[in-house]
């Protein structure tokens, strides 16, 4: 079965410079979600949408931006990059918004700011 | 105060072995859902079973099984005849009702080791 896809897998970035990750959702998903890990940490919810608009929001910084496009893929742009960015970000897709919609995880954007 | 709490930050199982993952977690919304997710060290994150406020049974997926006590607000995750693959970081996390967001909130992670 198809799964949520990712790319790239892993990004190396100087400080200040600009990031894009991109989020293929699962065929027919029409929700993203998109968490940040931190080293040795649990993931911390950023920011969803559901149906192309943006449907909650956590602890996304402000130098961070993200969008879903009409073919339901979803892109998170990251500016001024700083050390503290260094984390894995994934992307998770649901069929619905539900409570009990499970969310089902892309292998991760492993981003490195140096 | 912490929404979901795993006590154990390691555990090691022997294999074929069965073993129980600890997860309790605070909520005042009668709707929610509780989850758990397998990392292993490659770093994906993999959905293994979830159970919902309002079922009555506990949920079983495979080799998987979710202790679900409601009063003690615990939902502890069963893993029957371990196997070497089961080694990996376990999450536990739940999801409240529409009106409290989207939002998987985790528990900090239990590492497991099975041992051959």
């Amino acid at each position: 079965a198809a799964g949520v896809i990712q790319s790239p897998r892993h990004l190396i970035k100087e400080k200040r410079e600009t990031a894009t990750l991109k989020c293929y959702p699962i065929p027919r998903h029409d929700t993203v979600y998109w968490y940040q890990q931190g080293p040795g940490q649990d993931p911390q919810f950023l920011i969803s949408f559901y149906e192309k608009m943006q449907s909650d929001k956590g602890s996304i910084p402000d130098r961070f931006s993200a969008q879903q496009f009409s073919d339901y893929h979803s892109e998170l742009n990251m500016s001024s990059l700083e050390l503290g960015d260094s984390a894995l970000y994934f992307c998770a897709s649901s069929l619905g918004l539900r409570t009990l919609d499970i969310q089902y995880f892309g292998a991760g954007t492993r981003l490195s700011v140096l | 105060a912490q929404k979901i709490t795993q006590t154990q930050p390691g555990m090691f199982v022997q294999e074929k072995e069965a073993v129980t993952l600890d997860c309790t977690y605070d909520t005042s919304d009668p709707s929610y859902g509780l989850f758990w997710y397998k990392q292993p060290s490659s770093g994906e994150m993999i959905f293994l079973i979830y159970q919902g406020s309002y079922d009555q049974q506990n949920a079983t997926e495979g080799r998987y099984s979710l202790n679900f006590q409601k009063a003690r607000k615990s939902a502890n995750l069963v893993i029957s005849a371990s196997q070497l693959g089961d080694s990996a970081m376990y999450f536990c996390a739940m999801r409240e009702g529409e009106e409290y967001g989207n939002k998987l909130v985790f528990g900090a992670g239990t590492i497991l080791r099975v041992k051959s």
